[in-house]
């Protein structure tokens, strides 16, 4: 139980592209899906928290306008990174919190490499 | 501050060893605690998880952690190691409403036949 698919798990694109990213729970509803960034060799970095039905709270120095992010039901968030570029190039996990008290545990998707020409 | 620390990047040991992992955390209420396991290209895998009780804890693939509150402490074990345990692990604090994590840079863990 508690699986998270991520989708893609790969995107290469040209500079400029926007890129979507999808996070669905599967066998669970969550009512907070979290986005992270993962540099080479380095641990996540929380970039936003996305509650269903309300505006995602992006962390210090992520630019909301640049990673927009959607929650619109209680299996389904999407990442959409605009205006991409190779700055941007980067693995992003994407996970799913049940529905519970504090101590319930993020599930995690497989990731997206993203990578930008 | 919050925080989590990992005080060892690399470790390697022989297959058939025991492991230990450590981890030490700073909190300011009561922590939840969390270990995961990652493969290369892959996202995290939840080995185990610490709320309450008892303070040594059954993950799965034959790990366990033990809690100790004194010590700030939440050490991963096992008694011996298999080829495919070989993967980064990381352990994670948590806790609040939402549920935010944090989590330590990261243990890589090599594993010689």
């Amino acid at each position: 139980g508690a699986v998270v698919s991520q989708h893609p798990s790969r995107v290469i694109c040209k500079s400029g592209t926007s890129v979507k990213i999808e996070c669905r729970s599967l066998d669970f509803q969550a009512t907070t899906m979290f986005w992270y960034r993962q540099f080479p060799k380095q641990s996540l970095m929380l970039m936003a928290t996305s509650n269903e039905g309300s505006k995602a709270t992006y962390e210090q120095g992520v630019e909301k306008d640049k990673f927009l992010i959607n929650h619109a039901s209680l299996t389904l968030s999407t990442l959409t990174v605009t205006s991409a570029h190779p700055e941007d190039s980067s693995f992003y996990i994407c996970s799913a919190r049940e529905i519970g008290g504090g101590g319930q545990p993020q599930h995690f998707g497989d990731g997206t490499r993203l990578s930008i020409l | 501050a919050q925080s989590v620390t990992q005080p060892d990047i690399h470790i390697t040991v022989s297959e058939g060893a025991s492991l230990e992992l450590r981890c030490n955390y700073s909190y300011g209420a009561t922590p939840y605690l969390f270990w995961y396991v990652q493969s290369p290209g892959q996202g995290l895998q939840l080995l185990l998880k610490y709320f309450s009780g008892d303070t040594l804890v059954q993950g799965i693939k034959g790990f366990e952690a033990e809690f100790k509150r004194s010590q700030s402490s939440f050490n991963l074990r096992k008694p011996s190691v298999h080829w495919s345990d070989a993967a980064e692990y990381f352990c994670a604090v948590g806790g609040g409403s939402q549920g935010n994590l944090i989590f330590g840079k990261g243990t890589k863990l090599s594993v010689k036949p």
